[in-house]
């Protein structure tokens, strides 16, 4: 079974500086999707940005990028230029590029201050 | 083009009661997923609905059941609450070209 993995349950970061939150999985596929989810106060759960794991590039979203390592299957998140916009939890995920199983799994998140 | 939506946003039921939570699919989407979040953790897998059938199923007792109707709504059937089942209820809608999900803003569940 795969598995998502956060470690920094909360983090804090200085508005304008740069920040990194760090994620790991399991699994024994081969072929998968990773993503960062936002969820604000609001509640939505907002697609921050996605990776396909048979793609070497790492996925880049104006001021988000993923540092995607398949070996280490290792999967951050850095936002620069932080905005207190940003402020909100951060969910890594996984899901199976299969047809029949495409639920997705994820971590337990992090929560991330910007002081202003 | 409206979102996902659910409804309600939020109810407060009594342990032994039962409760049905609704959501209405993207426009164009025609697979809806269900997810319990309960409070500090990440959102875990319920089922899955496609073509009015529940195609898959994550670790939650027979007490969870669902439907989908011929226009793609469902709706989310919990009998028998527990306390545990107290938790914000995501439904995500897909489609089967990109699969990508968008989820909904959220059912708060309180049972006391």
């Amino acid at each position: 079974a795969q598995t998502v993995t956060q470690s920094q349950p909360e983090m804090s970061v200085q508005e304008a500086e740069t920040v990194t939150l760090s994620c790991t999985y399991d699994t024994s596929e081969s072929d998968y999707y990773l993503f960062w989810y936002k969820q604000p106060p609001s509640r939505q759960m907002i697609l921050v940005i996605r990776q396909e794991a048979y793609k070497q590039q790492n996925a880049t979203e104006n001021r988000f990028s993923v540092n995607f390592q398949k070996a280490a299957k290792s999967f951050s998140l850095k936002i620069s230029d932080s905005q207190l916009g940003d402020a909100a939890m951060y969910f890594c995920a996984y899901r199976s590029s299969g047809f029949r199983d495409d639920k997705i799994i994820f971590g337990k998140g992090t929560r991330l201050h910007i002081l202003p | 083009d409206a979102g996902v939506t659910q409804s309600p946003t939020h109810l407060i039921k009594t342990r032994g009661q039962q409760v049905t939570l609704r959501c209405s699919p993207k426009s164009g989407h025609d697979t809806v997923s269900w997810y319990q979040q309960a409070l500090g953790q990440g959102p875990q897998f319920i089922f899955q609905y496609y073509e009015e059938e529940e195609r898959q199923r994550g670790n939650f007792p027979d007490r969870f059941s669902g439907h989908q109707f011929p226009n793609y709504s469902s709706e989310l059937n919990v009998n028998a609450l527990l306390l545990g089942d107290s938790a914000l209820y995501l439904c995500a809608s897909s489609d089967r070209l990109t699969y990508e999900q968008y989820f909904g803003p959220g059912t708060r569940l309180t049972v006391t």
